[in-house]
Order: C-alpha cells, then sequence, then structure tokens
C-alpha cells in the first residue's frame, strides 16, 4: 500500500517557541492530506483538511493562526504549531489521499509533541 | 451532527471465540462507513469499507441504516487480531472522516 512518512517522529520544545512537522507521501501524489491530532486514549480528531496549492480548510475551533499547514507540493504537507504551549502536547497524525474522490486515507506514523 | 460512538473501549475474547466491535452512527443523510485497525507499534490502516462488502481477514461489516449500525464481526478471533479497531464515516463522495473513540480488542490465547 502507499506509504505516509513524519518527520520527526517526537520532539520536545519549550514553551512559546514553534514546531513545525512534516508529512510526505513516499509513493503517491496526495492530492489531499489530513492533520488529526489524538490525546491519550481518545480517538482522532480532524484538525484541517489540505489541498494541494490552496489554502487549508480548518475544522471548528481550531486556531489557524496557531496551526498553521502548507501544503506546497503534491508529496508534502507540513504543520507548524507556533507559540506553543503545554497544552499543545499531543500526538498528530497526518494522512494522505490520491485524487479527488479517493475514499483511502493513508495514514503517517504520527508525531509525539512535548511542549515543557 | 455526525458521530460515531463505538461503546466498548476494550473487548477481550478467547481465541476462536466469535467476535463482535459494535460501532452506531448519527448522520443525515447516506454516510460511507469504514472501519481501521492500528496493530501494536503499527500506524492506521484501512480494514474494509461498506461500500466493497468484502471480507478482510475473516472480518465483515454490514450497514445496518434501520439501526445506524456498522458493526464489525469475525466468526473465529485469532490471536493476530488483537488491536485497536476505529469505526469511521465520511459523507457520500467525501473523503472527510469522522472517527469513534475505538475499541481496544485483546484475544486470549
Amino acid at each position: 500500500g502507499a506509504v505516509v512518512s513524519q518527520h520527526p517522529s517526537w520532539v520536545i520544545c519549550k514553551s512559546g517557541t514553534s514546531v513545525k512537522i512534516e508529512c510526505r507521501s513516499l509513493d503517491f501524489q496526495a492530492t489531499t492530506m489530513f492533520w488529526y491530532r489524538q490525546f491519550p486514549k481518545q480517538s482522532l480528531m480532524l484538525m484541517a483538511t489540505s489541498n494541494e496549492g490552496s489554502k487549508a480548510t480548518y475544522e471548528q475551533g481550531v486556531e489557524k493562526d496557531k496551526f498553521l499547514i502548507n501544503h506546497a507540493s503534491l508529496t508534502l504537507s507540513t504543520l507548524t504549531v507556533t507559540s506553543a504551549h503545554p497544552e499543545d502536547s499531543s500526538f498528530y497524525i497526518c494522512s494522505g489521499a490520491a485524487g479527488a474522490g479517493s475514499y483511502e486515507q493513508y495514514f503517517g506514523p504520527g508525531t509525539r509533541l512535548t511542549v515543557t | 451532527a455526525q458521530r460515531v460512538t463505538q461503546p466498548e473501549k476494550l473487548l477481550s475474547v478467547f481465541k476462536g471465540a466469535p467476535v463482535e466491535l459494535k460501532c452506531n452512527y448519527s448522520y443525515s443523510g447516506s454516510p460511507e462507513l469504514f472501519w481501521y485497525v492500528q496493530y501494536s507499534r503499527q500506524r492506521l490502516q484501512l480494514l474494509l469499507r461498506h461500500i466493497s462488502r468484502e471480507s478482510i481477514k475473516g472480518f465483515t461489516a454490514d450497514l445496518n441504516k434501520g439501526e445506524t449500525s456498522f458493526h464489525l464481526k469475525k466468526p473465529f478471533a485469532q490471536e493476530e487480531d488483537s488491536a485497536m479497531y476505529y469505526c469511521a464515516l465520511s459523507g457520500p463522495g467525501a473523503q472527510k472522516l469522522v472517527f469513534g473513540q475505538g475499541t481496544r480488542l485483546t484475544i486470549n490465547p
């Protein structure tokens, strides 16, 4: 199946700094990429949907200025957590879908962010 | 509102016993339903979708519109089925997924 990678797999940063997480589709072109957040023992919550070359569509309650998403190419999307705070500590997962109407999402392994 | 409910956080059965993971949904219209699985130390992956009507690794799931359910079943559980299972839905033709809380299935030898 198609492979999505994330980098880094884990990161620790100080409060007030910004952190960038990369999501890459390795063997397919991801027209659409999704960013999820998962708290411990909870489900995945969709944060935003991004289409290559377009602005991301954020879910209700997700701060656009806090979670900057860029989808500059068909194989790369980035999530930047700006001015991170301890409450932003979470597991961030991305997924990619190939082509409009493609139902299957291919998930990355996730990135564990800890803000101290 | 779109919602997926998996009432069981944990489910434990013995090897060879039947398994049923429950999933109920709320959606005004005709959603597409999916089951995703996450094995230990692996990423989330699609197990099956209702439109395909196929059996994957012995698992099947039938969409019951009257009961708004999409329960996952397997007649004889195997130890390698131990994993986290998520039920999810999307709008018809849409890609955005709404996930349930997940059920951790443990198959005892």
